[in-house]
């Protein structure tokens, strides 16, 4: 079946440093969507990614899709102590089923 | 947008038992999940909740264990049948509005 494998596990920044997360895919996506959900939270949507080699900005957030389609990452530049969480990627089939990666667990030092 | 009240927010159960969960939202919704999320881990989804019909349960995921009751548009449940430690979970209902997953709060079971 679908593996959505996500990286790094756990970051660790001071805050103002930039933070990446990658996520790759064992087949080719619909699409890719991104979580975030808080310490004792529920995950919250960010953002879809539909088009192959697309790139959204939020904020201090970009946000990549692969020309592949089989890979995206999310940068944030400069974090903040908002940031802290567990950012999930999310691969999309174009039924609307979603498989999740592991999460990256960002910690950010004030 | 949508908006997911699901309860319990937590229990503590005993082996053996079986727990029923509730989830209700604000707005008809075609397509309803139900996922499961360990401690410290990821997010698998056990099964889609089809209104009217049986649900599709995921692999490693059987209705006996995990029977779901979808009666409308706007409610389901999960029950986590004759329960052991190793279901000890957050579990969560989730719905597909347009683009996005909204997920409820979810119900976070220890299994003694």
């Amino acid at each position: 079946g679908q593996q959505v494998m996500q990286i790094p596990q756990y970051q660790h920044v001071q805050e103002g440093e930039d933070f990446t997360t990658y996520c790759n895919s064992s087949t080719t996506l619909s699409n890719i969507q991104w979580y975030k959900q808080r310490p004792g939270g529920h995950p919250v949507f960010l953002i879809q990614l539909v088009k192959s080699g697309e790139v959204k900005k939020q904020k201090r957030l970009t946000f990549q899709f692969g020309e592949a389609k089989k890979n995206s990452s999310l940068h944030i530049t400069a974090t903040q102590t908002t940031d802290v969480g567990t950012y999930f990627c999310a691969g999309g089939t174009s039924y609307g089923k979603l498989t999740f990666g592991q999460g990256t667990i960002l910690t950010v030092h004030p | 947008s949508a908006v997911i009240s699901q309860k319990p927010s937590r229990d503590i159960c005993q082996r053996g038992t079986s727990l029923t969960i509730q989830c209700q939202v604000d707005s008809q919704v075609t397509m309803m999940f139900w996922y499961r999320q360990q401690p410290g881990q990821s997010l698998t989804l056990i099964a889609t909740a089809n209104q009217g019909s049986e649900a599709t349960y995921e692999s490693g995921f059987v209705i006996d264990k995990f029977p779901i009751s979808r009666p409308n548009l706007t409610f389901s449940t999960l029950t986590v049948s004759n329960m052991s430690p190793e279901d000890s979970s957050i579990y969560l209902c989730s719905v597909l509005t347009g683009r996005e997953l909204f997920f409820g709060e979810g119900s976070r079971l220890t299994v003694l």
